[in-house]
Order: C-alpha cells, then structure tokens, then sequence
C-alpha cells in the first residue's frame, strides 16, 4: 500500500513565527487532506488539496503531485495552532484515507 | 462543526462487553467511513459504507461490524471488548462517488475498556 511521511514529526515555535510541514507519499493519489487535530482530539478539515495551491488566511498548501509531496505553511503562529497536524491521501485505487503518523506543533506565547 | 455528529462522545466499559457507536452523516452524504486512533497504531481505516452498501474494508477486527441504515446513519459494533481496543473512533462522511470526495470528520467517540 501507499506510504504517507510526515516531518518534522515534532515542532516547537514561540509566538509569530512561521513554519512549513512536509508530506510526502509513495504513490500516485486522488484526494489529499491537511487536518488540525487539536488538544480535544476534534480533526478539523484545513484543506482538500490533491494538487495546486491554496490559502486560508494565515494558512496554505501546496501539492505537488507529479513530485508526491505537499507542504502546508503556517504564518504567524498563535497558541491556538498548537495540536498535531496529519496529511491523509486516497490513492488510485482504494477507497479510504491513508494517514501519515502527524507533525506536533506546540506554539509557545 | 463539521456537520458529521457521533453518540457517545465518552464510553467507559469493561473486557468482555458489546458497545455500539453511532454516527450521522452531514446532510447529503452517502459515504459513511470508520476509523480507529489508538497511541500505537495512529489513524486507521476501519470500513466504508456508501448508501447501505459496506464498499471497503480495511484491518478490521472479526469482532467488530458495521452496518449503515436507510436514513443514512451508521452504527459500529464493538464485541468481546480487550484492553487494546480502547482508542479514539472517528465517524467520517462524504459525497463520494464523484471526483470531488473530501471526507468530514466527527467529533469522535472516546472509548475506554477498563
């Protein structure tokens, strides 16, 4: 099956700063997401982005799918960015959501 | 809020019971999907229904089923419960059938066996 790499695997950034997480997937896919999944355990939809490049105020992503990786930015970082960050993919072929194993960002004021 | 509700949010049971777990999809949804967190394995892939009918499978225990009703709801059934299968459950729900298929998340359902 398809192989979903997420890194860093940790991150810890003061207040403001900006950061970049990387996925990367072994396969050719239909369907890629960025999920926040916050301290409550809730996993909120940030982007449907399986290719191209998108913006949600201090938020983007993009994919690159002939180079299989996608890469979500966060600018200006605030307390309440802090939780763990999962890409998922649906690859050619199957039917569910492959989660990579997260990114852990703490946002300290 | 997604628009995908799950019952209960919190359920403490003991080795050996049955629970089950239910969830609703958002409004014209026909996909419904399960999926199971736990500390050791992270998110995975339980089952997929779409419009009544089970369309995948994943690494699903025997013990455990689904079904997914007229109305659209779903239940997951959890029996002969062990420790190792306390975990986080989520409920996800899409159109799919379409190119289009970004899956919506429930709150999730928190299961404890003690």
């Amino acid at each position: 099956g398809i192989q979903v790499e997420q890194s860093p695997p940790d991150l810890i950034l003061q207040e403001g700063a900006n950061s970049t997480l990387r996925c990367n997937f072994s396969d050719s896919v239909n369907n890629l997401q960025w999920f926040h999944q916050n301290p409550w355990g809730q996993l909120i939809n940030l982007f449907y982005i399986p290719s191209g490049t998108k913006q949600n105020g201090r938020l983007s992503a993009t994919t690159v799918a002939t180079e299989r990786y996608s890469l979500l930015y966060i600018s200006s970082s605030q307390t309440t960015d802090s939780g763990v960050y999962f890409c998922a993919v649906e690859w050619e072929g199957a039917q569910k959501l492959v989660f990579g194993q997260g990114t852990r960002l703490t946002i300290n004021p | 809020d997604s628009g995908v509700t799950q019952t209960p949010k919190h359920l403490i049971t003991a080795t050996g019971q049955r629970v089950t777990l239910r969830c609703s999809p958002r409004s014209g949804d026909l996909s419904v999907y399960w999926y199971q967190q736990s500390l050791d394995q992270g998110l995975q892939f339980l089952i997929q229904y779409y419009n009544g009918e089970e369309r995948a499978k994943g690494n699903i225990l025997e013990r455990f089923s689904a079904q997914q009703f007229p109305d659209l709801h779903s239940e997951l059934n959890l029996s002969s419960l062990e420790l190792g299968d306390s975990a986080l459950y989520f409920c996800a729900s899409s159109v799919w059938g379409t190119s289009y298929n970004e899956q919506f998340f429930g709150p999730g359902t928190r299961l404890t066996v003690l």
